[in-house]
């Protein structure tokens, strides 16, 4: 269907060690998009993945589209404090006018 | 300017009022968007705007009503609402449909 599964749903890390989120579909993905909410905050974006096997990287952040375009993770080495917040894959659709449906999303707290 | 500004940042309405929710943005984005985020939920989409055209309504229920009056501005008119719909209204915009988001920081909606 429309949902790209999103797990954990829930993660609990000492800070200094390593996160990773996953999402997953049943169906090919044109691209996934990731956001990061802090807590009382809004949604920003972090990185869009468009091509099969695709591996990014933002300082501690690796983010990897399958070979399949079918699933994506999002990895976060040594975390720190300041990535608390929940981490959200979003996929687009765009035979239904381009909408943009979020995965349930990845609360991270990590404890100093 | 890379901002979308919502307004107001809080509302509190009883179940007979009348509000209307704001957003703008001037970064020359031509698809708007309307979600609405429940705590501890990933945003859920209420409606699109494409060029200034009401492009997706989600299911949405009539006493949410959505206004584009311009280009920069988009509009979420309330009326009539129920307790349930106390949420997080976030407005964001892209590019064009499909494209990575820019959320604003939303109006916290009760209603009593």
């Amino acid at each position: 269907g429309q949902q790209v599964m999103q797990i954990p749903q829930y993660q609990h890390v000492q800070e200094g060690e390593d996160f990773t989120t996953y999402c997953n579909s049943s169906t090919t993905l044109s691209n996934i998009q990731w956001y990061k909410q802090r807590p009382g905050g809004h949604p920003v974006f972090l990185i869009q993945l468009v091509k099969s096997g695709e591996v990014k990287k933002q300082k501690r952040l690796t983010f990897q589209f399958g070979e399949a375009k079918k699933n994506s993770s999002l990895h976060i080495t040594a975390t720190q404090t300041t990535d608390v917040g929940t981490y959200f894959c979003g996929r687009p659709f765009y035979n239904q006018g381009g909408k943009l449906i979020f995965g349930q999303g990845t609360e991270l707290s990590v404890k100093p | 300017d890379t901002e979308v500004t919502q307004t107001p940042k809080h509302l509190v309405m009883g179940m007979t009022n009348k509000k209307s929710l704001k957003c703008e943005q001037h970064m020359g984005h031509r698809a708007m968007y309307w979600y609405k985020q429940k705590a501890k939920k990933p945003p859920e989409l209420m409606f699109v705007y494409s060029y200034e055209k009401l492009s997706i309504n989600e299911s949405v229920p009539s006493r949410f009503s959505p206004e584009c009056p311009n280009s920069s501005l988009l509009n979420l008119h309330l009326h009539a609402l129920q307790p349930e719909d106390s949420a997080l209204y976030l407005c964001a915009s892209s590019h064009s449909r499909g494209e990575k988001l820019f959320f604003g920081s939303g109006t916290q909606l009760s209603v009593l």
